[in-house]
């Protein structure tokens, strides 16, 4: 399973547009990365999903380099409700790989 | 689509009774589900993956003898803690794995219990 290593904290303010990037070196071939959000108390909750490139949804967009050893969530227009925990995982090939979360990033956006 | 109930919600127990966390799959079959712990301020920890009709798989350092899961159904899971002890107290979250249209397969997650054990 790649591991992933993403910024601990990150501080921002309502309005304003959010990046968070994720570094994963060992990523193989056939795995696509893929984001959840956790609030406190809560199950974590999908985000996003890609393989390359771009990808974008009603709430979220991921921006993939050419070489998928990083990938980059991008939150436009942050409000307070988007405080929450963002988790990158790597690692669906085949599907039968477990869920591995890393530390993630707890994102605190301010008034 | 691909929702995973879990209940309770919350639990308060006496140390050294049983308290059992029910994970099911309303609206798809799931073969695989996983369960995790998870610690105040701390990421997800894995603890043991069941697949319907067969023994869990427990990750290294998880105790099969206290949190014993059992995957009767292609719809329920179900972690049982056993002679709960006070640091036992954690958030439990189940996950089932679900068909998704871009990789082929993807994870859905219960909205997590809180056991506390007094």
């Amino acid at each position: 399973l790649a591991k992933t290593t993403q910024p601990i904290s990150m501080d921002s303010y309502e309005g304003q547009e959010v990046n968070i990037t994720c570094s994963h070196n060992n990523i193989a071939t056939n795995d696509y990365i893929t984001w959840y959000q956790q609030f406190p108390s809560q199950g974590p909750r999908f985000i996003i999903q890609g393989y390359k490139t771009k990808v974008t949804n009603e709430v979220a967009s991921l921006f993939i380099p050419a070489d998928r050893k990083s990938s980059t969530l991008s939150l436009p227009r942050v409000s307070l409700s988007d405080t929450a925990v963002y988790y990158c995982l790597v690692g669906f090939s085949g599907g039968y790989n477990k869920l591995i979360f890393g530390a993630g990033t707890r994102l605190a956006v301010h008034p | 689509g691909a929702v995973v109930s879990q209940h309770p919600s919350w639990v308060i127990c006496k140390s050294g009774t049983s308290v059992k966390i029910e994970c099911r799959s309303l609206d798809f079959q799931a073969t695989t589900m996983f369960w995790y712990r998870q610690f105040p301020k701390q990421s997800l920890m894995l603890m043991a993956t069941s697949n319907e009709g067969s023994k869990a798989t427990y990750e290294q350092g998880v105790e099969k003898d206290k949190f014993l899961i059992n995957h009767a159904s292609l719809t329920l899971s179900t972690l049982t803690v056993t002679s709960a002890h006070p640091e036992d107290s954690s958030f439990y979250i189940c996950s089932a794995r679900v068909h998704s249209t871009a990789s082929g397969y993807g994870y859905t997650f219960g909205s997590g219990t809180r056991l506390t054990v007094v």
